[in-house]
Order: C-alpha cells, then structure tokens, then sequence
C-alpha cells in the first residue's frame, strides 16, 4: 500500500500567518492527492482535489500544489476558523486509499 | 441538499456483528461509489471500504478483509457496511463519504460527508 506522511504533526501559529503542510507519499501518485479540514466533532470537508484544485466553496487562502510524491498545503493568512486538523489522502491507488496521519494547526 | 445520513452504530462485545447504514438524499445516489473511513478515538482517518456505483467493485483495507462487506442498495439510496467478528480495535467514527471524480482526468475524492455513527466493541 501506498503510504502517506505528513509534517509537521502539529504546529503552532497565529492570525495571519502563512501555514505550509507537507505530505509526501511512498511512491509516485501523479496528481492524485486530496486534501480534507477536520474540526473537533466534525466530520472531514473537503478542500483540495487533484492536487490543486480548490473544492467550491473554500475559500481562496487555501491552495495546494505538488505532484509525484511531494506535496503542500498553504493557507496564505490563517483566519480563526483555520484552527483544525488537516489530512491529506491519495486516491492513485483505487482499491487502497491511504490518508496521512494529519497535521493538527493550533493557535500560538 | 446533499447529504448522507449514518446509522446503525452501538455497543457491541467483540466477536459479534452490527450493520452501519447510510442514507443518501439530494443527488442521484446511483451514479457514485460511496466509502466508509473510520476514526479511532484521538486518531486519524483510516480509509475502511469504497463499492463501486453499481456495485461491481468493492475493496477494502486489509484489516477488516474476510470480516466487514461493503454492499449497497440504489433502489433505497443506501449504502451499508456489515461488520461481523468486531474486535476491539474496531471502535471508531464510521464516516460514509461520497466518491466522485473528475470527468476526464478522473481524480477521485471524497466530497460529501456523513456525521457519523459511532462503534464501540467492549466486554
């Protein structure tokens, strides 16, 4: 199976900071990375498909980027509704999808 | 709107079954694969099972092969997860999500979430 790790684990920053996320998978997956914003008692919202593409909906200080096997998420200016935990997923492999073991965004 | 509704979950001993549903409203249910992915209490997401639309393929995550099946109904808009065997590493959020892809590229995603409901396999 492909695996997916993402880094940092944590990290800790304040309103209106620029947040990178890096996710990086074991073999090459072309484009096919997800990205998905996970609040505490909620279920997972989609936010980037195909690598880069913003789902409708998100707002623009999301992006992502990336193909092969190295990936980002960027939020350009964190905004207090930002504050979760974030995973990516690779959907290269059809019957194994594998997620990274998130990125949890706290506020400094 | 779209929206995916989960049920079935509970309290169950390990060794025995339980049937998660999800029910689907909004959109044509018959035209997406749907998934099941599961969280663990204070872990991650873990991917569990994709069925194909109509229904001719189903693949899941190695942990739960030979013990959880993946089958749907398009008649009813469902879509179910039949957990025999339960461990208790089992316990966790079964999320139902909706997988659709782009039209020619097909990039496949997950952009419709269920709540969840919620499995605990305890003694």
């Amino acid at each position: 199976d492909i695996q997916m790790t993402q880094s940092p684990s944590s990290l800790s920053a304040s309103v209106g900071d620029r947040v990178t996320i890096t996710c990086r998978a074991s073999q090459s997956i072309s484009s096919y990375l997800n990205w998905y914003q996970q609040k505490p008692g909620k279920a997972p919202n989609l936010l980037i498909y195909a690598a880069s593409t913003l789902q409708s909906g998100v707002p623009s200080r999301f992006s992502g980027s990336g193909s092969g096997t190295d990936f980002t998420l960027t939020i350009s200016s964190l905004q207090p509704e930002d504050f979760a935990t974030y995973y990516c997923q690779q959907s290269y492999s059809t019957s194994a999808l594998t997620f990274g073991g998130g990125t949890k965004v706290e506020i400094k | 709107q779209e929206q995916l509704v989960e049920s079935g979950g509970g309290v169950v001993q390990p060794g025995r079954s339980l049937r998660l549903s999800c029910a689907a409203s909004g959109f044509n249910f018959m035209t997406y694969g749907m998934n099941w992915v599961r969280q663990a209490p204070g872990k991650g997401l873990e991917w569990v099972a994709v069925i194909w639309h109509d229904g001719s393929n189903k693949y899941y995550v190695d942990s739960v092969k030979g013990r959880f099946t993946v089958s749907r109904d398009n008649s009813e808009k469902t879509v179910y997860l039949q957990m025999n065997n339960l461990r208790a590493d089992d316990t966790a959020i079964y999320y139902c999500a909706r997988y659709r892809r782009t039209p020619i590229t097909r990039y496949y995603y997950m952009d419709v979430w269920g709540k969840g409901t919620t499995v605990t396999v305890s003694s």
